[in-house]
């Protein structure tokens, strides 16, 4: 199976990092995804693994480590339009289907 | 502009209805897919398409169908068989190959009474 697990709920601070973990089953899958959702809203992607390692995209970073089956969203500089949802979905099914975690939802504080 | 629409945003039906919702992209993406999303919950594949005339179930397709008949769309029926009909229907479409991303609609949220 591909069961995905990742934080209910996170509070930060705005101005700065915060760190959003998601782990799942190492087999079947193709790749790992964020997506980013506001209550009400269409999830909007964030960013995509498949390799090992870091992938940087101006405020927010993604790390994958294939071996261990852990992957997370490191979001900087935190505004607070960055309060939302924060979905993990791994891929699978030869990379038609995505698999998704229940979502982290994260509150940006003064 | 190129995108995914859903329509309507808001849809409430009576108990023992069948509902269509509707899902159409101008994307040109071979593959379209249909989630549901509860509160507190992630998203759950109901039905997938990769290609035209043929769609596969997903992980809750029971009280659902779909159709396929042209690129472009992909409705889903919620029939009286649902036993919990009540949640946000996402559309999501893909260009196949070598993208994995998923491009989503903006939902419809379905209430059923």
């Amino acid at each position: 199976g591909q069961n995905i697990d990742q934080p209910t709920e996170m509070t930060a601070t705005e101005g700065a990092i915060v760190q959003i973990n998601c782990t799942y089953q190492t087999s079947g899958f193709n790749g790992l995804f964020w997506y980013q959702q506001h209550a009400g809203e269409a999830p909007t992607f964030l960013s995509y693994n498949v390799l090992d390692g870091l992938e940087e995209k101006g405020r927010f970073s993604s790390f994958l480590s294939r071996s261990k089956g852990y992957s997370y969203l490191l979001l900087k500089e935190l505004q607070m339009k960055d309060s939302a949802s924060y979905l993990c979905a791994g891929g699978t099914g030869g990379g038609n289907k995505l698999t998704f975690g229940t979502g982290t939802q994260l509150k940006v504080e003064l | 502009d190129g995108g995914i629409t859903q329509s309507p945003k808001y849809l409430f039906r009576k108990e023992g209805q069948n509902v269509t919702l509707s899902c159409e992209q101008n994307l040109n993406h071979d593959a379209m897919y249909w989630y549901r999303q509860d509160p507190g919950q992630g998203l759950r594949l109901i039905y997938y398409s990769q290609i035209v005339n043929d769609f596969q179930k997903g992980d809750i397709a029971e009280g659902y169908s779909v159709s396929r008949e042209k690129k472009e769309s992909f409705p889903l029926t919620v029939t009286s068989a649902q036993k919990n009909p009540t949640a946000f229907y996402l559309c999501a479409s893909r260009e196949t190959g070598s993208s994995y991303e998923q491009y989503f609609g903006p939902g419809t949220r379905l209430t059923v009474t």
